[in-house]
């Protein structure tokens, strides 16, 4: 069974740019969470989608927006690009339950000049 | 509010044993999740633990005492692939299918 994809894996924009990143589920899996991950705050949440709504979402300004599609893919947006989102950007699939381990995929690294 | 400590950097030797600690604090708890990252990689799963106790798999371990807010990953017969960051991360139950709180990760080094 395939992994967790994503797709650029790496990015360089500039500020004041959009960025959108996609993230291919695990098949089956319906559950797709998006995390930042820089080396001075570690892995921190940015939203989760099941069932292409928006079960949970983290500390982020509004500038940050997903979506998940009818076949579970899900993409995320980064409006109005600042220096401090140069960052991996991860995605998680599981099943969709209630404590279900979640898997990672090999993340995006953007860059903001 | 939610807190997940995890000692920053370890070093230990090929072969011998090294027990990384995760403490917590989050307002409810339904699991705890040890992720393995190499550098510039994706973060693996290694183990889960619900109830109190020892899950063994393999050369690693992870224990787990819920009134303490405490939790181990125990590694075993060192190798140096084993170099890199042990993440700890909680779901909270707060909130019905809340999502995983991460610790910073403590980046282990085996050393020859």
């Amino acid at each position: 069974k395939a992994g967790v994809t994503q797709t650029p894996r790496y990015l360089i924009k500039t500020r004041g740019q959009q960025v959108t990143l996609s993230c291919s589920p695990i098949s089956g899996h319906r559950s797709v969470s998006w995390y930042q991950q820089t080396p001075g705050q570690g892995l921190q949440f940015l939203f989760e989608y099941f069932s292409e709504t928006q079960r949970n979402k983290g500390n982020f300004p509004g500038r940050f927006s997903g979506r998940q599609f009818s076949n579970s893919r899900s993409e995320m947006n980064v409006s109005t690009l600042e220096l401090g989102d140069s960052a991996l950007y991860l995605c998680a699939s599981s099943l969709g339950a209630t404590g279900e381990t979640q898997y990672f995929g090999p993340g995006t690294r953007l860059l903001v000049l | 509010g939610q807190n997940i400590d995890q000692p920053t950097e370890m070093t230990a030797t090929e072969g011998a044993i090294v027990q990384i600690n995760c403490t917590y604090q989050t307002s409810g708890f339904n699991g705890l999740f040890w992720y393995q990252q190499h550098a510039g990689e994706a973060p693996t799963f290694l183990s889960y633990n619900v109830l109190d106790g020892l899950e063994e798999k393999g050369r690693f371990s992870s224990f787990l005492s819920r009134s303490k807010g405490y939790s181990y990953l125990l590694l075993k017969e060192l190798q140096m692939k084993d170099s890199a960051s042990y993440l700890c991360a909680v779901r909270d139950e707060n909130s019905g299918n809340t999502p995983l709180v991460f610790g910073k990760g403590t980046r282990l080094s085996v050393i020859a």
